[in-house]
């Protein structure tokens, strides 16, 4: 009953290293999405895929590329990291909507990354 | 521009109380509001949600009311426990054209209920 996993769980970067952060989720959404989460500022969207081959900018994603090559995944990548991209990283994923219900999001223990 | 507010970073009630965590918005398209609650080092969960064609939505101990004339939402929990005490976080979306299905989030409140 794995749901949606994201790998690594911890990681530590210097300034202007890469890193890709991987989300896996099993329950055959179609929409998927990356968030951070930094103190004082909630949940911010980074990221969104709305089907396979498909990608879309959030609220802030601005040093941050995304891939969503297979269906079940979606990688979020960080090309020159910078001290500002420390956060907690989520993923998370969703159905499509239907009529006024809404879409319930479903979302991954988290990732933390800090860039020193 | 913070299109989703949950103005009080904190809430602390005793046990058998009541918690009541308020949310604003001001896009007047969100037509879905949701509450998730947030444990640390765990992931968000769903915990409520409401379609705009309410104005409430009762789930156990928990209700959320919606007040579209003020864009307003709250979250009520009772009794509250102390297992309850987590961060709440408000969210909303809007179908609008070209459903995404993104959710827009509020600041978070930490609720601490003392036994």
């Amino acid at each position: 009953n794995a749901g949606v996993t994201q790998t690594p769980k911890f990681r530590v970067l210097k300034t202007g290293q890469s890193m890709t952060l991987l989300c896996a989720q099993d329950m055959n959404h179609e929409y998927m999405y990356w968030y951070r989460q930094d103190p004082g500022m909630g949940l911010r969207l980074i990221h969104y895929s709305v089907g396979e081959g498909t990608t879309a900018k959030g609220e802030v994603p601005d040093g941050y590329n995304v891939s969503r090559l297979k269906k079940q995944n979606f990688l979020l990548g960080l090309e020159s990291a910078a001290p500002s991209q420390t956060s907690v990283y989520f993923c998370a994923s969703s159905y499509p909507g239907q009529g006024l219900s809404g879409n319930t999001i479903y979302f991954g223990e988290g990732s933390w990354l800090t860039v020193v | 521009d913070q299109q989703v507010k949950q103005n009080s970073p904190s809430l602390s009630v005793q046990e058998g109380r009541i918690s009541i965590l308020n949310c604003d918005y001001t896009n007047s398209m969100f037509d879905y509001f949701l509450w998730y609650k947030k444990y640390p080092a765990e992931g968000p969960t769903f915990l409520i949600s409401i379609s705009s064609i309410k104005d409430k939505n009762e789930d156990g101990r928990f209700t959320v009311f919606l007040n579209k004339s003020a864009k307003h939402l709250s979250l009520h929990i009772v009794p509250s426990q102390p297992g309850d005490s987590a961060v709440y976080f408000c969210a909303a979306s809007s179908h609008g054209s070209g459903n995404t299905g993104k959710l827009i989030f509020g600041q978070g409140t930490t609720l601490q209920v003392k036994p």
